[in-house]
């Protein structure tokens, strides 16, 4: 399977803990997404990386978030101090640069994030 | 004002008829993209297919088709011929490649499409 991998696909979790999820892009794209979809909405950005460099953060991106992507390869994004809100699914996506608007971007299967 | 809007919640169509979703988009950028994204109940978000705004034709994927209508923004989703297995939700989604904000895509809220056998 060459596509978008993600990991864990389900996580359910106690509020105040934190969680760790990770994304496997297609090898050969050097743009990486996240994004957080809850219940009844589309997907909302989060953030995206051109290699290792975290290029832009959404406001939907408070500091108990961070997100890495260290060789510019695989990412993480971890989440402190969980709350319910927090509760919805996380989407990793990969693309190629932007050179134009076509580059079309793929997405993995999403981890599923439960706080209790 | 919402970037991307998607007027029906939820659709039933019987199988095999065509199915037309609808979307709507507001951007000042000349150039941008426009996706539709078809989301089962696993989750994974699958790509459909893809119209530039400068492409004078109309897109087209096997059983997929983009009416594009720029002057009016819209660009709806066609699908012929409809199967049992297209039961799903159905994004719109935009890329700007030149105005500020994420350089990612703008959902819509989605439809949820039901075929009926």
């Amino acid at each position: 399977d060459t596509g978008v991998s993600q990991d864990p696909r389900h996580k359910i979790t106690k509020r105040g803990q934190n969680v760790t999820f990770r994304c496997d892009p297609i090898s050969e794209h050097n743009r990486l997404y996240w994004y957080r979809q809850t219940l009844g909405q589309g997907p909302e950005f989060l953030t995206y990386f051109q290699n290792e460099a975290q290029l832009e953060k959404s406001r939907l991106l408070s500091d108990r978030f961070s997100a890495e992507r260290p060789k510019g390869s695989f990412s993480t994004l971890e989440i402190q101090r969980t709350e319910q809100g927090d509760s919805a699914m996380y989407l990793c996506a990969s693309s190629f640069s932007a050179g134009d608007s076509g580059n079309t971007i793929y997405f993995g299967e999403g981890s599923w994030l439960t706080v209790v | 004002a919402q970037k991307i809007t998607q007027t029906q919640p939820g659709m039933f169509v019987q199988e095999k008829e065509a199915v037309t979703l609808d979307c709507t988009y507001d951007t000042s950028d000349q150039s941008y993209g426009l996706f539709w994204y078809k989301q089962p109940s696993s989750g994974e978000m699958i790509f459909l297919i893809y119209q530039g705004s400068y492409d004078e034709q109309n897109a087209t994927e096997g059983r997929y088709s983009l009416n594009f209508q720029k002057a009016r923004k819209s660009a709806n989703l066609v699908i012929s011929a409809s199967q049992l297995g297209d039961s799903a939700m159905y994004f719109c989604a935009m890329r700007e490649v030149s105005g500020g904000g994420a350089d990612g895509l703008t959902f819509g809220k989605g439809t949820h499409l039901i075929i009926q056998p």
